[in-house]
């Protein structure tokens, strides 16, 4: 099974901020990766899909980079309804496998 | 509108069955892969199942191998998960989810395992 090393675990940040969070995978996933934003007591919104594809409706400031092994997601400014905990998600086959969260506080 | 709706869930005994449903509205169903996540309490996310759009491959999390059961009825738009030989730890928020990358999600139905 793939492991995904999801880092780090939670960070501090301010409004405005830029924010990075990385995903590493065991293996080679070529472009598999999604990434998600969690709010408490609410479903996962999937942010990125293929590494760096934005769907309609998701604002520009998210954005997804990498390949293979090491992926990035990085909110350009951070607003105030972007507080929320991200998780990455490889769907390069089966078992597919999330990354462990990061949690964005102020 | 495009959505998923869960229902299903509640309190069953260690050793119980409950069997989760999933609405499918405002696309077309028979044509995506779908799947099950958990959550357990102030957890991460845990894939659970998986099932091809035609119902002729099913996956499972090891974790439930041998207990859970996917199925669909595309005629009805709809995704079931039987859950027999329930556990503590099966205890979780359940979500049904649309296709191979998890582009949608339902709201979720909350799974509790206790004596």
């Amino acid at each position: 099974d793939i492991q995904m090393t999801q880092s780090p675990s939670s960070l501090s940040a301010s409004v405005g901020d830029r924010v990075t969070i990385t995903c590493r995978a065991s293996q080679f996933i070529r472009n598999d990766l999604s990434w998600y934003q969690q709010k408490p007591g609410k479903a996962p919104k999937r942010l990125i899909y293929s590494a760096s594809s934005l769907p309609s409706g998701v604002p520009s400031r998210f954005s997804g980079s990498g390949s293979g092994t090491e992926f990035t997601l990085t909110i350009s400014s951070l607003q105030p309804e972007d507080f929320a905990t991200y998780y990455c998600l490889e769907y390069s086959g089966y078992p597919p496998t999330f990354g462990q969260g990061t949690k964005v506080e102020i | 509108e495009v959505q998923l709706v869960e229902s299903g869930g509640g309190l069953v005994k260690p050793g119980g069955s409950l069997r989760l449903s999933c609405a499918a509205s405002g696309f077309t169903f028979n044509t995506y892969i779908m799947n099950w996540v958990r959550q357990a309490p102030g957890k991460g996310l845990e894939w659970v199942s998986s099932i091809t759009s035609t119902s002729s491959l099913t996956y499972y999390a090891a974790s439930v191998q041998g207990r859970f059961t996917i199925s669909r009825d595309n005629a009805n738009n709809s995704l079931y998960l039987q859950m027999d030989s329930l556990r503590a730890e099966d205890t979780a928020v359940y979500f049904c989810a649309r296709d191979r990358n998890f582009g949608l999600w339902g709201q979720g139905t909350l799974v509790t395992v206790s004596s």
